[in-house]
């Protein structure tokens, strides 16, 4: 069974501080993506980044940077220079590929809620 | 392009009435997700389509819930004889791929009074 695990459930920040959102995986598929999603207060989900466990090169996108670690089964995101405009809920994810099942279904963390004052 | 769209926005029906919830997919994408958001559960994983392959129901809660895909395009999510638990709301997502990243419509709101 697949499991994601955010610990944090609600953070505040003030605008331009850094901020590290965690995320921590539990999976025995040796091949499986790790995705982040942004829910603003519109509450569509959008999606950030895709990661497959083969890559474990961290990735930078502008404000945004997102560590993969298997060692330690953890993808964090990290936002520089919060703004007011980041705040939403964020949601890691997974999927996996065991033969040929259970594969593209997104198992959830519960999600962390950032909220960024002026 | 259009994204995924969901009809209707919002659905208030009385315990007991069944209800279809709709999803119109990204143009060929060939896969498609339902998924179900409430306060108590978060974001639960209800059933998914790829392709012609037999979908997987694993997630479904009961068997009121059910779902159909036609013609590999637009798929439409039935749950009968609602309940008050069933109220949250119903996500659909697409993608080209079930490794590809899932592009989600902005959800169908459902109350069940």
């Amino acid at each position: 069974a697949q499991k994601v695990t955010q610990a944090q459930t609600e953070i505040s920040v003030v605008e331009k501080e850094d901020v590290t959102l965690d995320c921590v995986y539990e999976t025995r598929d040796t091949t499986y993506y790790l995705f982040w999603y942004k829910q603003p207060p519109s509450g569509e989900l959008v999606f950030l980044i895709r990661r497959n466990s083969f890559d474990e090169q961290n990735e930078i996108s502008g404000r945004y940077s997102w560590n993969f670690q298997k060692s330690t089964s953890s993808f964090n995101f990290t936002i520089t220079a919060s703004q007011v405009v980041d705040s939403a809920v964020y949601f890691c994810a997974l999927t996996t590929w065991a033969g040929g099942t259970s594969y593209g279904k997104l198992t959830f963390g519960q999600g962390t809620i950032l909220t960024v004052h002026p | 392009g259009a994204g995924v769209s969901q009809s209707p926005s919002n659905k208030v029906t009385e315990k007991g009435k069944d209800v279809e919830l709709r999803c119109d997919p990204i143009s060929g994408h060939t896969a498609l997700y339902w998924y179900r958001q409430s306060l108590g559960q978060g974001l639960e994983f209800l059933i998914y389509f790829q392709g012609n392959s037999a979908p997987d129901k694993s997630g479904l809660p009961s068997d009121r819930f059910s779902a159909e895909r036609t013609g590999g395009s637009v798929s439409t999510l039935t749950i009968q004889r609602t309940q008050q638990e069933d109220s949250a709301v119903y996500l659909c997502a697409s993608s080209p791929q079930y490794y590809n990243e899932q592009f989600f419509g902005p959800g169908t709101r459902l109350t069940v009074l």
